[in-house]
Formats: C-alpha cells, structure tokens, sequence
C-alpha cells in the first residue's frame, strides 16, 4: 500500500526556518517525480516545488525561490522542504505527493503537515 | 504570472450533470488535471491529463479540454460528490492550480 507521511511542521517565527519531511513506502521511491503542494487555511492549493526521481531536476513556484530547497534521499525513501525566510503567507498545510501520471496527475497525497509562521 | 479561473460554486440537484469551467490564456495548449477535496480530506485526482480517469474514479467523471477553457463534468450527480474542485495545469516544468470551486448538491 503506498503511503506518504510528512512531519516536521509547527509554529516558527517570521524569518525563521523549519525542515519538513515525507516518508515514502509502498512503492519503488527513485522511480517517481515527488512535489510538495500546500494550502493556506481556509484557501485553495497552491503547487510549491518538484523534483524528478534521481533529484538532478526541480522547479519551484516564484514565490519560494531562493527561501525553499526541495531534496530526496531515495536510500531513505524520503522528500524534504527545507524553508527559511519565513514569512507570515507561508503559514498552510503542505502536502507531499506522488505524481503517477505525466504532466502532474498526483495520484497519492500525504496527510499534510501545519506549518504556522507567526510571532 | 499564470492564472486559472473557477467559479467559486456550482449547485447542481441530485442526478443531474454539472460543469465545472476553468479558463486560462492558451489553456487548450496545456496538460490539465482535476483534484476532488472534502472538508478535513488530502485531495483526490479525478481526472489526468485532459480526460483520463485513474483507477477507481466513477466513470460519471469525465473532463474535456476546449480553447481557453477546459470542463470537469460529473454525470449524475451523486450527494457524496459535495466538495472542493480544483484544475490544474502543467506548463515548461510548473503547475498552476484554478481559484477552485465548490459544488453543492441540493
């Protein structure tokens, strides 16, 4: 059964940094574009970064550029967002999900992780 | 920036079809995909690229890619089918998601 699992969310302060990380099972983890969506409370989704299977390619949404690194550790079976500079507009759900199908067809997603900027 | 526009609700009665419109410049030109969401839920995909529907999504899903615009139809109405809508397309690399739509069933 797949399952994706994020942790790492929680309160920080504006221009803080956090670490968030989604642990991958039940399928075979190199093999797959993984991409970090999230959702401001009470908001719609907003797409934030990807990486291809090998971690050779990412895209990020302008927003986060420069602030957010996306990584794996296909040995972990693992993805990671990396924030820093936090801003206030930061603060949602962010999911981790599995794209199956080409051209973002995201077929399996996280529960989703909190992440609260504010001081 | 690149920008997709939903209707904020539908209502649509039991058994009847509803149309969900996203519009976006040259959207007839991009991959678009469609995401379900119920309150307190992960989102669902629904329908992948244009009109494809992933392994156990009721066949009364189905998606059409016209122009400017593409179109989430769902064909008979369900009341489990109340939620969040949300298209999305893929353009050189990113993906842009619709403002997303809410579909009531009365």
């Amino acid at each position: 059964e797949v399952q994706l699992v994020e942790s790492g969310g929680g309160l920080v302060q504006p221009g803080g940094s956090l670490r968030l990380s989604c642990a991958a099972s039940g399928f075979t983890f190199s093999n797959y574009w993984m991409t970090w969506v999230r959702q401001a409370p009470g908001r719609g989704l907003e797409w934030v970064a990807n990486m291809n299977g090998d971690g050779s390619v990412t895209f990020y949404v302008d927003s986060v550029k420069g602030r957010f690194t996306i990584s794996r550790d296909n040995a972990k079976n693992s993805l990671y967002l990396q924030m820093s500079s936090l801003r206030a507009e930061d603060t949602a759900v962010y999911y981790c999900t599995r794209d199956t199908y080409s051209y973002g067809g995201r077929d399996y997603w996280g529960q989703g992780t909190l992440v609260t900027v504010s001081s | 920036s690149y920008e997709l526009t939903q209707p904020p609700s539908v209502s649509v009665s039991p058994g009847q079809t509803a149309s969900i419109p996203c519009s976006g410049d040259k959207l007839g030109d991009k991959h678009t995909c469609w995401f379900q969401q119920k309150p307190g839920q992960s989102p669902v995909l629904v329908i992948y690229q244009d009109n494809k529907r992933p392994s156990g999504i009721p066949e009364r899903f189905s998606g059409s890619n016209s122009g400017n615009t593409v179109t989430l139809t769902i064909s008979g109405t369900q009341a489990m089918d109340e939620a969040d809508y949300y298209c999305q397309a893929w353009d050189s690399g990113t993906y842009v998601f619709g403002t997303g739509t809410k579909v009531t069933v009365l």
